[in-house]
């Protein structure tokens, strides 16, 4: 079945660690994203992928990093955890920008 | 001034009831706008996809797009408890600007049977 997974789906880590969210989709889409959501707020844009080998930096991209090196596959790192991290993560797909997005389930961190 | 305002509530009606959701927007580029539905602990999933100005209807559900006034909207006729949850307004621009999409607040929609 088509689908989007994110992993882990919720997260509690130290300040100070370093921690990867995996985000896999298996319809075969170029476009992925990864968009910070909090209570009440917007959706804010971290990076998103044209496709293999290329990624761009969002609204709140500075403290993250992603790599995209297979279709399927787009991880986001923390390189060093803040209690200012503490939010939910959403990684989403779709065939070409801006078209309707599949979205993961999300991963919920809370850093300590 | 944000591109995209949304009253992110919350809203609650009696079962049955017409719910009518807005979001207004800046940017005179935006030409497709989408309406995504997210429940409590999952992630948003598409619920109507309009392109520039026009009604489209599905269902229950009716989107409007106003771009003169930078205003669109979602219509929901007889809703239902299982309607209950957090509605987003979503747009980008058209033609070959390909950029991601802007969403709204979200407005959270509580249905009471």
């Amino acid at each position: 079945e088509a689908d989007i997974y994110q992993t882990p789906r919720y997260l509690v880590i130290g300040t100070g660690k370093k921690i990867t969210l995996e985000c896999s989709q298996t319809m075969g889409h170029d476009k992925m994203y990864w968009y910070q959501q909090d209570p009440g707020m917007e959706l804010h844009l971290i990076h998103y992928s044209y496709g293999v080998n290329s990624t761009e930096k969002g609204d709140l991209s500075s403290e993250s990093t992603v790599s995209r090196i297979r279709t399927e596959h787009f991880p986001l790192t923390l390189e060093s955890a803040r209690p200012s991290h503490t939010s939910q993560y959403l990684c989403a797909s779709s065939e070409v920008f801006g078209s309707g997005y599949t979205f993961g389930s999300g991963t919920r961190l809370t850093v300590v | 001034q944000k591109e995209v305002e949304q009253d992110p509530g919350p809203l609650s009606v009696p079962e049955g009831a017409i719910v009518s959701l807005n979001c207004t927007y800046s940017n005179s580029a935006f030409q497709y706008f989408m309406w995504y539905r997210q429940y409590s602990r999952k992630g948003p999933e598409l619920l109507m996809y309009t392109y520039s100005s026009g009604n489209k209807e599905d269902g229950r559900f009716t989107a409007q797009v106003d771009k003169s006034s930078k205003y669109i909207s979602l219509f929901i006729r007889d809703s239902q408890p299982s309607d209950s949850a957090t509605y987003l307004c979503a747009m980008r621009g058209g033609g070959s600007g390909n950029t991601p999409l802007v969403f709204g607040k979200g407005t959270r929609l509580s249905v009471i049977a």
